[in-house]
């Protein structure tokens, strides 16, 4: 276990809705990036939060939004929601901002938009 | 696009021998490269990681290699166990980038 948490585990929602999941790190972790799984994928790099800010993003629109919060647990926010967005979520935590330091992922929110 | 891929998309190996995952990366800036497991239902779990001025790193039954000349990472897990049947991913990340960009992973199934 990395003793990185996600909830909901799984959560569906329909087309147009907005959502809302949630990640707490590993301790001593200050930085969560978020990740997309599309089913037979590998994970793509939504954005990363240091220090409360984005700190980086990927090719994601805007209606993808994130938070992160002083105790370094962080959201990610997605509003009207597409089909295309039915995936795996995961946060990953890691000591330090960028790439550098090993993340280490929680066990994802498996949402489905219907 | 991806700038990391595997070789194989599935593995089939018998209990008890040694299973080699490859990996082959196009982007010669990549320093780090990270190999991970996940298992149906899970999300992805660090195994073992190497930095590009290594050519060779051992763990726990792992030992990851990396051909720099070549663009090349595998994976060599010994003594395969019915436990390693997961899908495993290769991710690599360059200095002063955030991401860690993953290949579409190869699913390893132990035959007992």
């Amino acid at each position: 276990e990395t003793g990185v948490t996600q909830s909901p585990t799984h959560l569906i929602k329909t087309r147009g809705q907005q959502v809302t999941l949630r990640c707490s790190s590993q301790s001593g972790h200050n930085t969560v990036s978020w990740y997309q799984q599309a089913l037979g994928q590998g994970p793509q790099f939504i954005f990363q939060y240091y220090r409360e800010e984005e700190n980086g993003r990927g090719n994601f629109p805007p209606r993808f939004s994130g938070l992160q919060f002083p105790n370094y647990s962080s959201e990610l926010n997605v509003n009207a929601l597409e089909l295309d967005d039915s995936a795996l979520y995961l946060c990953a935590s890691s000591l330090g901002p960028g790439g550098q330091d090993t993340q280490y992922f929680g066990p994802g929110t498996r949402l489905t938009v219907l | 696009g991806e700038s990391v891929g595997l070789h194989l998309p599935t593995l089939s190996v018998q209990e008890g021998d040694n299973s080699i995952i490859n990996c082959a990366y196009s982007n010669s800036a990549s320093d780090y490269f990270i190999w991970y497991k996940q298992e149906s239902g899970k999300g992805p779990q660090f195994i073992i990681d190497i930095r590009s001025n290594m050519d060779k790193r051992q763990g726990q039954r792992v030992t990851v290699l990396l051909n720099k000349t070549v663009k090349h990472l595998s994976l060599q897990i010994a003594a395969t166990q019915p436990g390693d049947s997961a899908v495993y991913f290769c991710a690599e990340n360059k200095v002063d980038d955030y991401k860690l960009s993953f290949g579409a992973g190869t699913t390893v199934t132990v035959r007992a």
